[in-house]
């Protein structure tokens, strides 16, 4: 089954950089991904595809301190030089046969 | 610039009909594969349904039977009929577009639905 797994919470400093993950399910780890970020109160917004070698299409606008690299089942999204702004909900999403398209539970980033 | 516009969302009593309506700008919808994802109150993303550029349908186990996507092109509008609500339909439906059956590259602003028990 196609599962994404992330960490409910992350936390980092104003300024300071946070990576956040995403754990493809077992059998999955080839998987490319997309994250997305929703801030408070509005609609999610694209910022990237992910494949599984790093690689990366980032979506119209997305600041160059967005970024994502890859280690076997994980898929990571790195924001650098964090701003307020940044406050949000990241979900990883993914697709598959059948057809399906799956989310992960989502990351609530705090910037203190 | 692309852009999404959904409506019609609302209060309705389970066992209730509701349908939505997700204006499409910038792009043409049925060159797009197009869907609808929801998201309950304080919950996270959940996909619903999809339309192929070709019309091909397909949705969320939860919704099968009850749900119909569809699109007018004329309007270059997206669709989902709900039949049957259900108090565990309530929450936030967003229309988005699918980038190479993959991705949702873009996403509208969202419509919530409320259904009563």
């Amino acid at each position: 089954q196609l599962v994404l797994t992330q960490s409910p919470s992350a936390s980092a400093s104003l300024g300071a950089s946070v990576k956040l993950t995403c754990t493809l399910s077992s059998g999955h780890s080839s998987y490319a991904i997309a994250w997305h970020q929703q801030q408070p109160e509005k609609g999610p917004r694209y910022l990237m595809k992910l494949n599984s070698d790093g690689s990366h299409t980032k979506g119209d606008g997305i600041p160059v301190r967005f970024s994502g690299s890859s280690s076997g089942a994980e898929r990571y999204l790195t924001i650098s030089s964090l701003q307020s702004e940044d406050e949000a909900d990241y979900y990883c999403q993914t697709w598959g046969t059948g057809p399906q398209w799956v989310f992960g539970g989502g990351t609530k980033l705090t910037v203190l | 610039e692309v852009q999404l516009v959904e409506s019609g969302g609302g209060l309705i009593q389970s066992g209730g009909s509701l349908r939505l309506s997700c204006a499409a700008s910038g792009f043409t919808v049925s060159s797009n594969y197009m869907s609808w994802v929801r998201q309950a109150p304080g919950k996270g993303l959940e996909w619903v349904s999809v339309i192929y550029s070709g019309g091909s349908t397909y949705y969320a186990d939860s919704v099968k039977g009850r749900f119909t996507i569809s699109r007018d092109n004329s309007k270059n509008t997206l669709y989902l009929q709900m039949n049957s609500l259900r108090a565990e339909d309530t929450a936030v439906y967003y229309c988005a577009r699918v980038e190479n059956d993959e991705y949702f590259q873009h996403w509208g602003q969202g419509t919530l639905v409320t259904v009563s028990s």
